[in-house]
């Protein structure tokens, strides 16, 4: 098992771009998440998904969408890309309420 | 709202040396409390929980409290490791129809050195 994985590793973006990361995880989790990490502020939730076809707001969701057209894969999408998006993401899954299992990260810079 | 509340780090130890690092939280009801750790390019990881009042949670050494009186969680290792230096982070759930809400603290980082 990979367990949750994230595409791409590092990403560097202009303003006004757009971009579209990868989360993927074969645990056959219902419930999936993203998260964004500033220092000093932990993980704050973005957006994230009870179920196939499901999604919902999190803390922090201006500026992104997601989707979850299959069980296994979350979406996370920047239609315009701010440097306020600079950060570190992260995706999560989980059995319902269990155990959250997080990847490795993707760290995007926005110039 | 939830909130979750740690100590700003770093925190810096020579090995052996004994951790604490504070945690407090303000929820609504009756949280279950999470210590996550990040090692370096890594994601993190679920090091210790606990679901209920008195409850410690305990793994590789490191032991935590849930203290309802004081709304507190501490995290402690009596002899830490160079191995052990990694981000630390406090977090709280509560549950809702919606998700499996976690809440995060700030994070501190630890650094032992040999």
């Amino acid at each position: 098992n990979a367990g949750v994985t994230q595409t791409p590793k590092f990403r560097v973006l202009k303003t006004g771009q757009s971009m579209t990361l990868l989360c993927a995880q074969d645990m056959n989790h219902e419930y999936m998440y993203w998260y964004r990490q500033d220092p000093g502020m932990g993980l704050r939730l973005i957006h994230y998904s009870v179920g196939e076809g499901t999604t919902a707001k999190g803390e922090v969701p201006d500026g992104y969408n997601v989707s979850r057209l299959k069980k296994q894969n979350f979406l996370l999408g920047l239609e315009s890309a701010a440097p306020s998006q600079t950060s570190v993401y992260f995706c999560a899954s989980s059995y319902a309420a269990g155990r959250q299992y997080f990847g490795p990260g993707t760290r995007l810079t926005v110039t | 709202g939830n909130s979750v509340t740690q100590m700003e780090g770093p925190v810096t130890l020579s090995e052996e040396a004994f951790l604490t690092i504070n945690c407090t939280y303000t929820a609504t009801g009756y949280p279950s409390l999470f210590w996550y750790v990040q090692y370096p390019g890594e994601g993190l990881q679920l090091l210790l929980k606990a679901t209920k009042a008195d409850d410690k949670g305990s793994n590789k050494g490191f032991e935590a409290t849930y203290r309802k009186e004081t709304t507190s969680f501490h995290l402690e290792k009596g002899s830490v490791q160079v191995s052990d230096s990694a981000v630390y982070f406090c977090a709280l759930k509560t549950y809702n129809n919606a998700g499996n809400m976690l809440t995060f603290g700030g994070g501190t980082r630890l650094m032992v050195k040999p």
